[in-house]
């Protein structure tokens, strides 16, 4: 069984810039859900995707966006990237539309913003 | 809306010692909660979980109870290792808050040998 993989590992880009980062989920599962993980903070809830639609949003703005594809593997594009927007970005992947479900978390993308 | 509260850190154990996480949480409904542990430079591992009242998690010597009276979810191990030492996140879950999970800001915990 294949875990959650992410990618890339690291990423540093400039402010203003756009950036992508890619999910695949584990092995039978449809859901995936994003967050972000300031340093020396808990993970925050961007969005989650159930079968390619996005199923719920935490508070951050639009230039947060995300995907899901037919394979369920996912993109998060953050735009106009801000001094903030440094942090660890997990995803979770999960059966079902509902996060009350266990959800397996990858190793996440450490995204440094300049 | 839901929201976890847990110890802060850090926590410095020596190595046998009996280790205590405290977690309370608000939430409307009946959450999901659970535990998650951190290690450096890793993602998320889902330690243990209960989905209802009295509900006890356990998992490679942790515990957690589920205590709906306190609204509580303290994490427990009666003797830790080394390698033990990481970042620990109480966090829960519910049909109120379209299942998203909620987080606590975590607790790093430090093993001495």
């Amino acid at each position: 069984e294949t875990g959650v993989t992410q990618s890339p590992t690291h990423l540093i880009k400039t402010r203003g810039q756009q950036v992508t980062l890619r999910c695949s989920s584990q092995s039978g599962h449809n859901t995936v859900s994003w967050y972000q993980q300031a340093l020396g903070q808990g993970p925050q809830f961007i969005f989650q995707y159930y079968r390619e639609e996005e199923n719920g949003r935490g508070n951050f703005p639009p230039r947060f966006s995300g995907l899901q594809f037919p394979n369920y593997s996912s993109e998060l594009n953050v735009n106009a990237l801000e001094l903030d927007d440094s942090a660890l970005y997990l995803c979770a992947s999960s059966s079902g539309g509902q996060s009350s479900y266990e959800q397996y978390f990858g190793p996440g993308t450490r995204l440094t913003v300049t | 809306g839901n929201s976890v509260t847990q110890m802060e850190g850090p926590v410095t154990l020596s190595e046998e010692a009996f280790l205590t996480i405290n977690c309370t949480y608000t939430a409307t409904g009946y959450p999901s909660l659970f535990w998650y542990v951190q290690y450096p430079g890793e993602g998320l591992q889902l330690l243990l979980k209960a989905t209802k009242a009295d509900d006890k998690g356990s998992n490679k010597g942790f515990e957690a109870t589920y205590r709906k009276e306190t609204t509580s979810f303290h994490l427990e191990k009666g003797s830790v290792q080394v390698s033990d030492s990481a970042v620990y996140f109480c966090a829960l879950s519910a049909r109120a808050n379209d299942y998203k999970l909620s987080f606590g800001a975590g607790t790093t915990v430090t093993v001495r040998a």
